[in-house]
């Protein structure tokens, strides 16, 4: 089982709809949560972090974290075509590698 | 401000050719680290330098080598290049793990 997991997509939405991206983990010692973008041959870039349950909210993003069940969840209102990218899922334990894990991606289109 | 810089950025070897990437960053930072990037793979860990003079491996660390040769600069070496690391290396680093993490633009490897 991956440590990270993502489904790759591709994630197709129309203009203006809310874009849902879903990310489940497998250790419960981890602490922190990112949720990065990465644009077509391009480095990745933070969007979003959460550390504890609940809903953390930023201008068009929500990010959404839920340690009993594992998962972590990106919401995006209003999706716009330069939202279509690659997100990225992270996360940070306090043990062991002290290093980000990531996921594979969730490959989003959105429809003008 | 150049964040984190890599080089080069495109790099074309024959099996067995050996050589390394260059990454450097102005911000400080004392965690660095090197990851590889593949088509629906998402980011893998190669070797990451918690702090100046500390290096350790990833997930991913057989055919490389590191160095952190002062608290800016963090190498990657390619002792005996192989088809099997064709890949996009990234180079990041940050201030610490659960803070964001900056990414450099990418170096894209082949190996024939």
């Amino acid at each position: 089982q991956k440590e990270v997991e993502q489904n790759s997509g591709p994630l197709s939405v129309p203009e203006g709809a809310i874009a849902s991206l879903n990310c489940t983990y497998s250790d419960r010692g981890s602490q922190s949560f990112f949720w990065y973008r990465q644009y077509s041959g391009k480095s990745p870039e933070l969007i979003m972090s959460i550390y504890s349950n609940g809903d953390k909210e930023d201008g068009r993003f929500t990010a959404q974290l839920n340690k009993a069940s594992q998962y972590v969840s990106l919401l995006i209102r209003d999706s716009q075509p330069s939202d279509s990218a690659t997100y990225l899922c992270a996360l940070w334990r306090d043990t062991g590698r002290r290093a980000l894990t990531f996921g594979s991606g969730t490959r989003l289109q959105v429809q003008p | 401000n150049a964040g984190v810089t890599q080089t080069p950025k495109f790099q074309v070897l024959k099996t067995g050719q050996s050589m390394t990437l260059q990454c450097a960053q102005d911000m400080n930072h004392n965690s660095m680290y090197w990851y590889r990037q593949d088509p629906g793979m998402g980011l893998r860990l190669i070797y990451y330098s918690a702090s100046e003079g500390t290096t350790d491996k990833g997930e991913v660390p057989n055919g490389y080598n590191v160095s952190r040769l002062n608290k800016r600069e963090f190498s990657l070496r390619l002792e005996s290049a192989a088809p099997s690391q064709t890949s996009v290396y990234f180079c990041a680093s940050s201030e610490a793990g659960q803070i964001e993490a900056f990414f450099g633009q990418g170096t894209r490897l082949t190996v024939v």
